[in-house]
């Protein structure tokens, strides 16, 4: 079982719709989540971090987090075209390696 | 305030080649961080510094890997002898750690071509 595990996609919406991205962890004892959008040839940019259970807002990104189920989500309102990318979601572990774990990314289209 | 700098940004060789990478973090950024990121992957890290100290090299193919963080400023990190799989782009992070907060920071990466 990966640590960290993303659907590839590609994820395809609309603009203007609702996109949904989704991430399940092993590590139960972790506790710092992070989203991360990576445009092709570029390096990861921090879009969001969720510490707590529940949703966390900030501006159209809502990050989601249930560490009951071990599941974080990100959704992005009013899809734009440049909102086109990887996204990449991160666990923080909550003993020994304090270094990110990565999942391998979703890749989002937002079709005009 | 400046992001984190990485040198150079590309990089071709040959195999047996040996390579070196520069990366300089946010200031006031005491943890460091190289990752390597092969195509179509996330991120895997490969050292991690606190200050001058290693904090985690447990993923760092230690027979062709080497890094430092003299200072505990910038960090150099060096392949000798690089093989093929080693083409990826290399990436540096920094976050503030300690209590927190815990958010990491990108460089702009390397890319690594190992011909």
């Amino acid at each position: 079982q990966k640590e960290v595990e993303q659907n590839s996609g590609p994820l395809s919406v609309p603009e203007g719709a609702i996109a949904s991205l989704n991430c399940t962890y092993s590590d139960r004892g972790s506790q710092s989540f992070f989203w991360y959008r990576q445009y092709s040839g570029k390096s990861p940019e921090l879009i969001m971090s969720i510490y707590s259970n529940g949703d966390k807002e900030d501006g159209r990104f809502t990050a989601q987090l249930n560490k009951a189920s071990q599941y974080v989500s990100l959704l992005i309102r009013d899809s734009q075209p440049s909102d086109s990318a990887t996204y990449l979601c991160a666990v923080r572990g909550g003993t020994g390696r304090r270094a990110l774990t990565f999942g391998s990314g979703t890749r989002l289209q937002v079709q005009p | 305030e400046a992001g984190v700098a990485q040198s150079p940004r590309y990089k071709i060789i040959e195999k047996r080649q040996s390579v070196a990478f520069w990366c300089n973090p946010i200031s006031g950024h005491a943890t460091l961080y190289w990752y390597q990121q092969i195509l179509g992957q996330g991120p895997k890290l490969l050292i991690q510094f606190q200050n001058n100290g290693v904090v985690d090299d447990s993923q760092l193919p230690k027979d062709r890997f080497s890094a430092e963080r003299l200072k505990g400023v910038d960090s150099t990190l060096k392949i000798q002898p690089a093989k093929l799989e080693d083409s990826a782009v290399y990436l540096c992070a920094s976050s503030l750690e300690a209590g927190g907060p815990y958010e990491q920071y990108f460089g702009p990466g390397t890319r690594l071509t190992v011909t």
